[in-house]
């Protein structure tokens, strides 16, 4: 299947720090969503994007839609320890409703 | 959004036996997907669970391996047939509620180990 290229892979930070993920694909995509996943718990919508170039935020949590639409990146700012978690990036087309999943991120937290 | 129960949660089996996983959601919805999470690593969709016939396959994953049934729009099963050890996973079904391009939403998986 399509794949996503997400990166980092992991980030250790501190509390309060700002953290910048993204995702890149060779193929253009319709949709892009970005996930977090805890333990024990399936993938948590953050935030879906429709339209080259949107921003969207959702408190703390800012992502875009790539103009090229081959890719994305969500910001946290000021995070706090429950953020900690994996996050995903995902691709969607038109006419095609399964998604294609980054590898993730995983997000440490240290207070 | 949908509210989606899959059970069981975890399971301990054993090898060449078969575990059928539940996935229930409180409304009607317009797909049902089944996905494979293998221990830290990404997701990968088994197949789409069509409402009165066969599930739409990805490659790599086969109906005798893993049977899925749709019998109404708001349930689905997935069978993990003949399992072995490399079939410990986490299992997650997803819900579209909406049209073409609407987000995914997920269930919390189950956990399966295979001794």
């Amino acid at each position: 299947g399509q794949q996503l290229n997400q990166s980092p892979q992991s980030m250790f930070i501190q509390e309060g720090e700002d953290v910048s993920m993204n995702c890149t694909s060779s193929s253009i995509f319709n949709t892009w969503l970005w996930y977090k996943q805890e333990p024990g718990e399936g993938p948590v919508l953050l935030i879906a994007l429709y339209k080259a170039g949107e921003l969207t935020s959702n408190g703390r949590l800012t992502a875009q839609f790539g103009i090229t639409r081959k890719d994305s990146f969500l910001n946290i700012s000021a995070s706090i320890p429950s953020d900690v978690g994996i996050y995903f990036c995902a691709g969607q087309r038109y006419n095609n409703n399964d998604m294609r999943f980054g590898a993730g991120t995983r997000l440490t937290v240290k207070p | 959004s949908a509210v989606i129960s899959q059970k069981p949660s975890r399971d301990i089996c054993q090898r060449g036996t078969s575990l059928t996983i539940q996935c229930q959601v409180d409304s009607q919805v317009t797909m049902m997907f089944w996905y494979r999470q293998q221990p830290g690593q990404s997701l990968t969709l088994i197949a789409t669970a069509n409402q009165g016939s066969e599930a739409t396959y990805e490659s790599g994953f086969v109906i005798d391996k893993f049977p899925i049934s749709r019998p109404n729009l708001t349930f689905s099963t997935l069978t993990v047939s003949n399992m072995s050890p490399e079939d410990s996973s986490i299992y997650l079904c997803s819900v579209m509620t909406g049209g073409s391009n609407q987000p995914q939403h997920f269930g919390d998986g189950t956990r399966l180990s295979i001794l």
